[in-house]
This record gives structure tokens, C-alpha cells and sequence, in this order.
């Protein structure tokens, strides 16, 4: 079955600086990507659907990059701030089976940006 | 409204005692997920309703139960707790299987 590899698990950057989160992949079949947000105690929250088809998509201080050949996708943040300090974790929906296609996780990163 | 409930949001259980978990939405989703979470782990899949319909990963379907009485609510429940199920469990609720989830806040399981 399909497997996701988030790297780093932790990183920690300074205030106005860029981060950046990358997760690979391993099913080519794999068609929706998605980053999630969770806060400290909250719930995971939806960042940015990317549909197989767009390369580049940008969203408010954030773009994601998909490279299907290298079966690659990154979150780039620009100018961190301390608002971004949270955990973030990937997501590919993979098809399963012929009626059923679920969402794998990558382990998710710790992001700490200190002022 | 995206929310999605669960309660408790933190759960003591004894090793061998059963363990029952709530999540509830009102967005009148017709999937409904649970995944468990253990720390520096991807969140996994255990199990999921598509309308009244359960379907449970291979690797978990013994483990845990899940019952759906309504539209709005979905329970996850393990008979006998192990040392093994201490771990975050997450629900979620999507409007058809192939949708975007949105995620309830987690009850942190402590097995002693």
C-alpha cells in the first residue's frame, strides 16, 4: 500500500524566515494531496487540497509545490511567524480498492517559530 | 459550521476494562472516520461509516468496535483494554468517502 515519508519532525525557525515541509510518496496513482494544521489542543485543520493536476498552488503566506514525477510534495512557508508555530502533517488520498480510497498520513512536523 | 465533537477528550481506563468513545457532527456527513494517533506516529486509520455501513481496516478489526445509531453520531469502542491502545483517537466526518475531512479534536487514552 501507498506510504508517505514527512520529513523534518521538528524544525524550528526564526520569526519572518521561511519554512519548508516535505513529504514523499510512493503510490503514482495517488491523485489528492492535503496539508493539515493542528494547534496545540486543537483539531487538524484543513490548509490546502492539491489535485494531481496543478504544480504549484499558492494559499495565504504558504504555497505548496506538487512534483508527481519525483512523487514529492512540499509546504513552503514565507515569512514565518509565531501564528505558523503548530503541528502540520500531509495526507494522500490512495485508492484502496475499487470502491474505497483513504488517506495516508505522513508522521507529521513540529514547527516552532521563535521571534 | 465544520465541527466535529468528541468526548471525552481525556480517558482513563484499567488494562482489560472496556473503553467507549463519542465523536458527534452536525454538517449531516455520511462518513464518518476513526483514526488513532500515537506520538511521532502518522494518525492511522482504524476504521470507518459510509451511511450505515461499517468497515474496518484489516490489521485493527478485531480490536475495535464502532457503532453508528444516527446520521450524527459514531462511537468507537474497545472491550478490553491493552497497555497498547493508550493513544490520541481522532474522529472525522466527510460528506462522501471521496471528500475532504474535517476533524474532531482528539481524546487522549491513557491504558494503566
Amino acid at each position: 500500500g501507498e506510504q508517505v515519508e514527512q520529513r523534518p519532525p521538528h524544525l524550528s525557525v526564526r520569526e519572518g524566515d521561511s519554512a519548508v515541509i516535505t513529504c514523499t510518496y510512493t503510490d503514482p496513482n495517488s491523485y489528492y494531496f492535503f496539508w493539515y494544521k493542528q494547534e496545540p489542543g486543537a483539531s487538524l485543520q484543513l490548509l490546502m487540497k492539491v489535485f494531481s493536476s496543478t504544480e504549484i498552488n499558492e494559499g495565504q503566506g504558504f504555497t505548496v509545490l506538487l512534483n508527481k514525477k519525483d512523487k514529492r510534495l512540499s509546504l513552503n512557508l514565507t515569512a514565518a511567524h509565531p501564528g505558523d508555530s503548530a503541528a502540520y502533517f500531509c495526507a494522500v488520498r490512495h485508492i484502496a480498492s475499487s470502491s474505497f480510497s483513504k488517506l495516508v498520513f505522513g508522521q507529521g512536523t513540529s514547527l516552532s517559530v521563535v521571534p | 459550521d465544520t465541527t466535529v465533537k468528541q468526548n471525552p477528550r481525556y480517558k482513563l481506563a484499567r488494562v482489560g476494562k472496556p473503553v467507549n468513545l463519542i465523536c458527534s457532527q452536525t454538517m449531516n456527513h455520511d462518513t464518518m472516520y476513526w483514526y488513532q494517533k500515537k506520538p511521532n506516529q502518522a494518525p492511522k486509520l482504524l476504521l470507518f461509516y459510509y451511511d450505515k455501513i461499517l468497515n474496518r481496516e484489516a490489521d485493527t478489526f478485531e480490536k475495535f468496535q464502532s457503532s453508528r445509531p444516527n446520521n450524527s453520531f459514531c462511537s468507537l469502542y474497545i472491550g478490553s483494554a491493552g497497555l497498547e491502545y493508550s493513544a490520541m483517537y481522532l474522529c472525522a466526518s466527510s460528506k462522501g468517502r471521496q471528500d475532504t475531512q474535517y476533524f474532531g479534536p482528539g481524546t487522549r487514552l491513557l491504558v494503566l
